[in-house]
């Protein structure tokens, strides 16, 4: 079964420091997506950064990057200088074809990050 | 913002209850896709419409239920209410026609549902 795992229930961070939050995914399949995402104490998930099976390059959205090691499978999501604002929970996601014409996106569990002042 | 619409924020309601959560998805997309995040459970993928039609089925109880309407916004409805039903439900819409691994999903920000 395809499955995502993160491995820190809870990170802290000094302010503008950078940190990198991990996430292992298990597929057997070539064809899969990658994401991240934020949830806030205020509940709402956001949407940060995507990285495909096929990508040659990391992704990178600003302060957001994806350190994507496809042989160790691993996506790891690395926040450059951060801010109180990234206190939050960061989910890693993974999107693969389930059959029937249906692609479902799978979550692990969450890390929780606490940027210190 | 992500334009995704959930209605209502916050639902408290007794056991054996039924109640309806209601998503508008952002403009123009035509998938709908209901989760639900427990403590103990995480992000649990419960149910997919596309363009009205039912198109996967996750964890998703027999005492619960959903459709997508003419116009694109979908309902939940959850009955015979159980403590543990207790949660914060999502719902997120895609872009276009679900066909591929890159499909980003935007999430409304959730029904939290609190059953005493």
């Amino acid at each position: 079964a395809q499955k995502i795992t993160q491995t820190q229930p809870g990170m802290f961070v000094q302010e503008k420091e950078a940190v990198t939050l991990d996430c292992t995914y298990d597929t057997s399949d070539p064809s899969y997506g990658l994401f991240w995402y934020k949830q806030p104490s205020s509940g709402e998930m956001i949407f940060l950064i995507y990285q495909g099976s096929y990508d040659q390059q990391n992704a990178t959205e600003g302060r957001y990057s994806l350190n994507f090691q496809k042989a160790r499978k691993s996506a790891n999501l690395v926040i450059s200088a951060s801010q109180l604002g990234d206190s939050a929970m960061y989910f890693c996601a993974m999107r693969l074809y389930s059959g029937a014409g249906s692609y479902q996106l799978t979550f692990g569990k969450g890390t929780k990050l606490s940027v210190i002042p | 913002d992500s334009g995704v619409t959930q209605t209502p924020k916050h639902l408290i309601t007794a056991t054996g209850q039924r109640v309806t959560l209601r998503c508008s998805p952002r403009s123009g997309d035509l998938s709908v896709y209901w989760y639900q995040q427990s403590l103990d459970q995480g992000l649990q993928f419960l149910i997919q419409y596309y363009n009205g039609e039912e198109r996967a089925k996750g964890n998703i109880l027999e005492r619960f239920s959903a459709q997508q309407f003419p116009d694109l916004h979908s309902e939940l409805n959850l009955s015979s209410l159980e403590l543990g039903d207790s949660a914060l439900y999502f719902c997120a819409s895609s872009v276009s026609a679900d066909r591929s691994t890159n499909e980003k999903l935007f999430f409304g920000s959730g029904t939290q549902l609190s059953v005493l």
